[in-house]
C-alpha cells in the first residue's frame, strides 16, 4: 500500500478563497483523522470518521470548515472563506479499529496552506 | 480532558549517547500510547506503538515503556546518532473515543 496520500502537499491561496485539501486513506482503515499543525498550538485534531461517518467534529475552529468523506477511500477539508490565520500544515491519518480501541494511526505527508 | 505534556521541548546531545525522552498523561485510563518521529517539514512516522496492558515496546535502539498508573512513558534512544536528530511526538488513544492525543513534542538535535 502506498500509505495515506494528501494533495496537494503546498496550497497558496489569498484571503477569503475557497480551499480543499485531499486526503485518501490506507485500504481497509476504517478511521479517517484531519489535524493541524501549527508552532504555537502543536497537533490539534479536527475531525475524524469512523466508517465515512463524521465521529467527533468538535475541534473544527469555526463553521468556515468543514469535512466530508463521501466514501471509503476519499475525505476532503474544506476552508471556506480562508483567512491568513488558517495558515498551518494539515495532515490526515488513518488507523484500523479493534472493537475497543485504536490500532496504529498512519499519517500523510501534510498540506502546507498558507494563506495570504 | 486528557492533557499529553513532553519535556524537554528541546534536547542537544553529542553522538553516541543514551537519552531519554518524558511523556506525561493525566488521565490513566488510556487503550495505548503512540511514539512518532517528525522530521522537519515532513509527516509523522510511527515509532513504537504500546498498548495498556503492556510496560514496554523495543524496536532497534528505541524502547518505550509506559507506566499507567503514574501516567507516564518514556523513549529509550541507545548510542544516538546524527540522523536520530528530528522532533519526537508521542500520542495517547483512548478508549470509546478512537482518537489521538499529542504532545508537544521534543525537538531533538544530535551532534556530530
Amino acid at each position: 500500500d502506498a500509505g495515506v496520500i494528501q494533495s496537494p502537499r503546498h496550497e497558496v491561496t489569498e484571503m477569503g478563497q475557497e480551499v480543499t485539501l485531499r486526503c485518501k486513506p490506507i485500504s481497509g482503515h476504517d478511521y479517517l483523522f484531519w489535524y493541524r499543525q501549527t508552532m504555537m498550538r502543536g497537533l490539534e485534531l479536527l475531525i475524524y470518521f469512523n466508517n465515512n461517518v463524521p465521529i467527533d467534529d468538535s475541534g473544527m475552529p469555526e463553521d468556515r470548515f468543514s469535512a466530508k468523506m463521501p466514501n471509503a477511500s476519499f475525505s476532503t477539508l474544506k476552508i471556506q472563506p480562508s483567512e491568513p490565520r488558517d495558515s498551518a500544515v494539515y495532515f490526515c491519518a488513518s488507523s484500523r479499529t479493534r472493537l475497543t480501541g485504536p490500532t496504529e494511526a498512519f499519517f500523510g505527508q501534510g498540506t502546507r496552506l498558507t494563506v495570504v | 480532558k486528557q492533557e499529553v505534556t513532553q519535556i524537554p521541548a528541546a534536547l542537544s546531545v553529542p553522538e553516541g549517547e543514551n537519552l531519554v525522552l518524558n511523556c506525561s498523561f493525566t488521565d490513566s485510563a488510556i487503550y495505548n500510547l503512540q511514539w512518532f518521529r517528525q522530521d522537519p517539514g515532513k509527516g509523522l512516522t510511527s515509532l513504537l506503538l504500546i498498548q495498556s496492558s503492556q510496560r514496554e515496546q523495543t524496536s532497534g535502539r528505541l524502547n518505550a515503556s509506559l507506566d499507567k498508573s503514574s501516567g507516564r512513558s518514556t523513549l529509550y534512544i541507545a548510542a544516538s546518532q546524527p540522523g536520530d536528530s528530528a522532533t519526537y511526538l508521542c500520542a495517547v488513544g483512548t478508549s470509546g473515543t478512537y482518537k489521538y492525543i499529542f504532545g508537544t513534542g521534543t525537538r531533538l538535535k544530535v551532534l556530530a
